[in-house]
């Protein structure tokens, strides 16, 4: 089985930095991707790490440690846009199969 | 990208009915799709994952006679959710698997909410 953890909201100011932290224990490993997802919207994709270190896409970076079970997104230059649900998901097959950790809740304040 | 869409996008009934929810993927073949279900301000929760001209597959705590899954072609999938009871009121999402790409990648639809009264 799998467990996942990640923190449950964090709040941060408009044009600020703010890093989500996603740990996870599993007996397989075939990728960690992050979505957003707004309220009521389906999650959309934003990153994905198979092999440890940085991917860089935009104002988004994800980040993967394999041996410490831990991954972070970071969000630059937050807009209020980015007022949503981030979630952590890992995938242990080829298949595409995916466990999602709970979500964490950003919240953007101006 | 690729799209997946999702009928009915909402959807109200009584209690006792069964209501059915299709998931296309509508530029691509998938021979995967999967089915979630997501509670206000909870993380979606894997049901079942649908198997192109073969049974379901469902997660543990998923009963397979209440929600039934059908993977008839390669665009396509069904839930059924039968006798619903106001319990199964939720937001229900699918995805569709494609190996098209650089890695294993699912395709999202846009969900459809279930309110059962």
């Amino acid at each position: 089985g799998q467990n996942i953890d990640q923190p449950t909201e964090m709040t941060a100011t408009e044009g600020a930095i703010v890093q989500i932290n996603c740990t996870y224990q599993t007996s397989g490993f075939n990728g960690l991707f992050w979505y957003q997802q707004h309220a009521g919207e389906a999650p959309t994709f934003l990153s994905y790490n198979v092999l440890d270190g940085l991917e860089e896409k935009g104002r988004f970076s994800s980040f993967l440690s394999r041996s410490k079970g831990y991954s972070y997104l970071l969000l630059k230059e937050l807009q209020m846009k980015d007022s949503a649900s981030y979630l952590c998901a890992l995938t242990t097959d080829s298949w595409g199969k995916l466990q999602f950790g709970a979500g964490t809740q950003v919240v953007v304040t101006p | 990208g690729a799209v997946v869409s999702q009928h009915p996008s909402r959807v109200i009934c009584k209690s006792g009915t069964s209501v059915k929810i299709e998931c296309r993927s509508l530029d691509f073949q998938a021979t995967t799709m999967f089915w979630y279900r997501q509670f206000p301000k909870k993380s979606l929760m894997l049901m079942a994952t649908s198997n192109e001209g073969s049974k379901a597959t469902y997660e543990q705590g998923v009963e397979k006679d209440k929600f039934l899954i059908n993977h008839a072609s390669l665009t396509l999938s069904t839930l059924t959710v039968t006798s619903a009871h106001p319990e199964d009121s939720s937001f229900y999402i699918c995805s569709a698997h494609s190996t098209s790409g650089s890695y294993n990648e699912q395709f999202f639809g846009p969900g459809t909410r279930l309110t059962v009264l």
